[in-house]
C-alpha cells in the first residue's frame, strides 16, 4: 500500500535559520506530491507540489524536490521565519477509479523562536 | 482560497448521541472528502464522494456514513458517537483532472 514517513517533531529554529522536514515515501505507480500547512486553528493549505520526478515545488520561500531514486520530497527553507511557525505535513497522491487519493505523513510541527 | 464551509465549528455531544457535520462548497467540484485528524496519525480518510448519491468508503469507515444529495453539500454522520470519535473533522474538494484537493476549516468534536 501507500505511506509517508515524515520526521516527528517539534522542531525548534531560531529565526533566520535553515529548515530541513524530511518526508519519504512508498506508492504504486507514480504518485503525485505535496506539502500542506496547518496554522494554529486552521485548516490545511496547499505549500507546493511536485507532479513528477525531478519536479521542484516551491512557494514563499520554501523548497521540495521529488526524488524517484531516495523516494523523498524533503521540505526545505533558507531563512525561517517566526510566522513560519505550523504543521507540515507530507502526502502523496495516487490517481484511482473514484478520484486522487491522498495519503498523509503524521505531520512535523515547526516552532520557531524569535 | 476554495469556497469550503463546515458546520458547525466546534460541537460538544454525549456518547450515544447522533452527530452530523456538514460541508457545503460554492466551487462545483465533483469529489469531496471526509477526513479526520488526530495526533501522530496525520489525515486519514473516512469516505469520499465522486458524485451525487456516489459515495464510498476511505480507511476509517467503521461508525461514520455519509450522504450527498447535492453536489454542494457533503454530510458526516456519527449514528451513535463514540469517544474514540473525538477528534477535528476536516472536508475537501477536488475537480476532474486535478491532483489537488482544497480542505476546509475544520470541525472540532468532543465525544463525552
Amino acid at each position: 500500500g501507500n505511506s509517508v514517513t515524515q520526521m516527528e517533531g517539534p522542531v525548534t529554529l531560531s529565526e533566520e535559520a535553515f529548515l530541513t522536514i524530511n518526508c519519504t515515501y512508498t506508492a504504486t505507480g507514480y504518485p503525485s506530491l505535496f506539502w500542506y500547512v496547518q496554522y494554529p486553528g486552521e485548516g490545511l493549505q496547499l505549500l507546493l507540489k511536485a507532479t513528477k520526478a525531478d519536479d521542484k515545488g516551491s512557494n514563499k520561500g520554501f523548497e521540495a524536490t521529488y526524488r524517484k531514486e531516495t523516494t523523498s520530497f524533503h521540505l526545505e527553507k533558507g531563512s525561517v521565519q517566526v510566522s513560519d511557525s505550523a504543521v507540515y505535513f507530507c502526502a502523496l497522491s495516487v490517481y484511482m477509479d473514484a478520484g486522487n487519493m491522498l495519503t498523509f505523513g503524521g505531520g512535523t510541527r515547526l516552532m520557531v523562536k524569535p | 482560497d476554495a469556497g469550503i464551509t463546515q458546520s458547525p465549528r466546534h460541537k460538544v455531544t454525549e456518547t450515544g448521541t447522533p452527530v452530523t457535520l456538514r460541508c457545503h462548497q460554492t466551487e462545483n467540484h465533483r469529489y469531496m472528502y471526509w477526513y479526520r485528524q488526530d495526533p501522530g496519525h496525520g489525515l486519514r480518510l473516512i469516505h469520499y464522494s465522486y458524485g451525487v448519491k456516489d459515495t464510498d468508503k476511505g480507511e476509517v469507515s467503521d461508525g461514520y456514513s455519509v450522504s450527498r444529495s447535492k453536489t454542494e453539500d457533503f454530510l458526516l454522520t456519527l449514528e451513535s458517537a463514540t469517544s474514540s470519535q473525538t477528534s477535528v473533522y476536516f472536508c475537501a474538494i477536488s475537480e476532474v483532472g486535478s491532483k489537488t484537493q482544497y480542505f476546509g476549516p475544520g470541525t472540532r468534536l468532543l465525544v463525552l
